[in-house]
C-alpha cells in the first residue's frame, strides 16, 4: 500500500512553453502532498506544501507564478511550470502523506524534466 | 533555521566492510529523525525512522541508526554491506509542527565494490 505515481516520468519542452507534472496517490487519500526538486548530485529542496481545496505554501525563493500548484482532490495534486526555462530543467518529485503511519511521506518516482 | 548536516558526500566500501553514515541536525525543538534510500533510477524509499522511545532503531535490509540527543545526531549504521547497497542516503528530519514538511540532507553517495 501507499504508492504514489508522477506522470509523466520524463518530459522535454522547449523554452517558454509550459508543463504539467501530475502526482497521484494511487491506495489512499492524502492529506497533503509535497513537491520537491532535485538538482544532478543533490538533495531534495522542498518547493511547496499542496494541501487539497486550499492554496499552496511555498518556501521561500520559490515563484509561485512559475511554479503553480493546484490540489483538485485528496489523490491529486499538479505541477505547472510556466515559461519554462532552461534553468527549471531539474528532477520534481512529490510526496503525500496520510495520518496512518503517524504521517509518513510516500514519495513519487520523479519526473525528469528537460527544457531546450 | 532547521538545518541537516551529512559529513560524508561519498563513501566507497568493499562488501563486508561496516557502514557509518553521519548525520547531525539542527533544530530548536522535538524532532521526528528517518533516513531516506534512492536506489539508482528508483524513487526513494523509507529506511528507518525515530519518534521516541528506544534510541536505536532498526530497519529494513539490516540498517540502524541511534539517536544521541545531546549531540543532535541520527547515525546510519550496518554491520555488513552488500554490493546492493549502493545507492544514495538521505538523512530528514521533521519537527513537531503541523505542516509535516521533511528538511532533507545533501546525501551520501555509497558505492560498495563486490
Amino acid at each position: 500500500g501507499a504508492v504514489v505515481s508522477q506522470h509523466p516520468s520524463w518530459v522535454i519542452c522547449k523554452s517558454g512553453t509550459s508543463v504539467k507534472i501530475e502526482c497521484r496517490s494511487l491506495d489512499f487519500q492524502a492529506t497533503t502532498m509535497f513537491w520537491y526538486r532535485q538538482f544532478p548530485k543533490q538533495s531534495l529542496m522542498l518547493m511547496a506544501t499542496s494541501n487539497e481545496g486550499s492554496k499552496a505554501t511555498y518556501e521561500q525563493g520559490v515563484e509561485k507564478d512559475k511554479f503553480l500548484i493546484n490540489h483538485a482532490s485528496l489523490t491529486l495534486s499538479t505541477l505547472t511550470v510556466t515559461s519554462a526555462h532552461p534553468e527549471d530543467s531539474s528532477f520534481y518529485i512529490c510526496s503525500a502523506i496520510t495520518y496512518r503511519n503517524s504521517y509518513e511521506q510516500y514519495f513519487g518516482p520523479g519526473t525528469r524534466l528537460t527544457v531546450t | 533555521a532547521q538545518s541537516v548536516s551529512q559529513h560524508n558526500h561519498h563513501v566507497i566500501l568493499s562488501e563486508a566492510a561496516s557502514l557509518e553514515l553521519g548525520c547531525n541536525y539542527s533544530y530548536g525543538g522535538t524532532v521526528n529523525l528517518f533516513w531516506y534510500v534512492q536506489y539508482p533510477g528508483q524513487h526513494l524509499q523509507l529506511l528507518l525512522k525515530y519518534f521516541s522511545g528506544d534510541p536505536l532503531v532498526k530497519g529494513i535490509k539490516g540498517f540502524e541508526a541511534e539517536f544521541i540527543k545531546s549531540k543532535f545526531s541520527f547515525n546510519l549504521r550496518k554491520p555488513s554491506v552488500q554490493w546492493s547497497d549502493t545507492a544514495e542516503y538521505f538523512c530528514a528530519v521533521r519537527g513537531m509542527d503541523s505542516s509535516y514538511k521533511l528538511i532533507f540532507g545533501s546525501g551520501t553517495r555509497l558505492l560498495v565494490r563486490p
